[in-house]
């Protein structure tokens, strides 16, 4: 079945430091999903990427998904203690039976120190 | 707007017996997707209910199962409660079949013995 793997599992920066996290799916995806759980919580949308080379920004993050539509990425800019959580990318299969199941990565964890 | 609302938050159970959880969708969303969260996982679908019907599952055992009411809201009921279905389970809805994107509930947190 479709794989998602998610790199780095763990990444601490200094607060002001930039954070990438990488996503990359084992087939084609039809759109990609990312969300955000902070601790205790529970996993909250951020963005969907849809298109082929897509890049979408959202203040000081910037996401994009690859030509291939198998890969993808979360850049933060000059993160800050509110980005501290886990990250996750969820991808959705090619249309098709099964298209609305989302499939997780394991996430990257991020912490941010003051 | 109300979000997703799951009942109970916490729950002990016995390996063996039984458990239902609840969820009551967005409004103005007609789709509720259940998955399940181990600790230090991400979310796994479980399966996801439309127009009252099942719309797909994972890969679960028939003992997890599904409801979901014309209201729009839900139950995932578990049978035969095995130590390694401890986890936090998620309820997510979405207007369609989640292509934009999935509001999820805080979740229910449970723990068999």
């Amino acid at each position: 079945g479709q794989q998602v793997m998610q790199i780095p599992q763990y990444q601490h920066v200094q607060e002001g430091e930039d954070f990438t996290t990488y996503c990359n799916s084992s087939t084609t995806l039809s759109n990609i999903q990312w969300y955000k759980q902070r601790p205790g919580g529970h996993p909250v949308f951020l963005i969907q990427l849809v298109k082929s080379g897509e890049v979408k920004k959202q203040k000081r993050l910037t996401f994009q998904f690859g030509e291939a539509k198998k890969n993808s990425s979360l850049h933060i800019t000059a993160t800050q203690t509110t980005d501290v959580g886990t990250y996750f990318c969820a991808g959705a299969p090619s249309a098709g039976a099964g298209s609305y199941q989302l499939t997780f990565g394991k996430g990257t964890k991020l912490s941010v120190i003051p | 707007e109300t979000g997703v609302t799951q009942s109970p938050t916490h729950l002990i159970k016995t390996r063996g017996q039984q458990v239902t959880l609840r969820c009551s969708s967005q409004s103005g969303h007609n789709t509720v997707s259940w998955y399940q969260q181990a600790l230090g996982q991400g979310p796994q679908f479980i399966f996801q209910y439309y127009r009252e019907e099942e719309n797909g599952r994972g890969n679960f055992p028939p003992r997890f199962s599904g409801l979901q009411f014309p209201n729009y809201s839900s139950e995932l009921n578990v049978n035969a409660l095995e130590l390694d279905d401890s986890a936090l389970y998620l309820c997510a809805s979405s207007l369609g079949t989640g292509t934009y994107g999935y509001t999820f509930g805080s979740g229910t947190r449970l723990t068999v013995v």
